[in-house]
């Protein structure tokens, strides 16, 4: 596999579920990203990683627990959301300093939350 | 004040026409831009980037950064039907070469 997979595609959950998205980069980066993409909204930067160290948490409500066990792989663990959490997320991935730092993104996890 | 701001659109062009993006941003000291395209239902892909001011070319895309004027812009020319999409614009922020903060995108239909 290449790039950067995201699992699941598809997810609905009720509020009082907990449940987990998975992101893998098969680039070698040393940078990981969560974004949220909303209808007519900016993609919204939730969490940075840089070499496995959070360095950025964008005020995000503490139901949405970010986990980087290695540069390769993070994780969004989720549990009693609401309906407004509904969107689309997307991982990313990057090389900080890189001639060009462009993001790689994820095919997104779509969660509808019920 | 929005950080990166671009018109919704959608913006209609016939096909063979030029296509013209624009997007603003706010942080005076942003040093890199990106233009990223977003087909419905798929994730961004990178189409252009550029930090010096003035043009930058590639194939039928043509970025151009004033940053006297905080402005950023996309020429598509010859404009195919297969362009339309989300064209959305991302800055990296002074001191965050590693994030990107982006636009909520212009919807662009090409139109046969």
């Amino acid at each position: 596999e290449t790039g950067v997979t995201q699992t699941p595609r598809h997810l609905v959950m009720g509020m009082t579920n907990k449940k987990s998205l998975k992101c893998e980069q098969h680039l070698g980066h040393n940078a990981m990203y969560w974004y949220k993409q909303s209808a007519k909204k900016p993609l919204e930067l939730m969490f940075v990683y840089n070499f496995k160290e959070q360095t950025e948490n964008n005020s995000v409500p503490s139901r949405f627990s970010p986990e980087c066990p290695n540069s390769s792989h993070l994780f969004l663990h989720l549990h009693t959301l609401q309906p407004e959490d509904s969107a689309l997320y997307l991982c990313a991935s990057s090389q900080p300093l890189a001639a060009v730092p462009e993001a790689f993104f994820g095919q997104g996890t779509r969660l509808t939350v019920v | 004040q929005k950080e990166v701001e671009q018109n919704s659109g959608p913006l209609s062009v016939p096909e063979g026409a030029i296509a013209s993006l624009n997007c603003t941003y706010s942080d005076r000291g942003s040093q890199s831009f990106f233009w990223y395209r977003q087909y419905s239902g798929k994730s961004p892909e990178l189409i252009m980037f550029i930090y010096s001011n003035g043009d930058k070319e590639d194939g039928r895309f043509t970025a151009q950064l004033n940053k006297a004027s905080q402005y950023v812009s996309l020429l598509i020319r010859d404009s195919q039907p297969s362009d339309s999409a989300t064209y959305l614009c991302a800055v990296t922020p002074s001191g965050g070469y590693n994030k990107l903060i982006f636009g909520a995108g212009t919807r662009l239909a090409v139109h046969p």
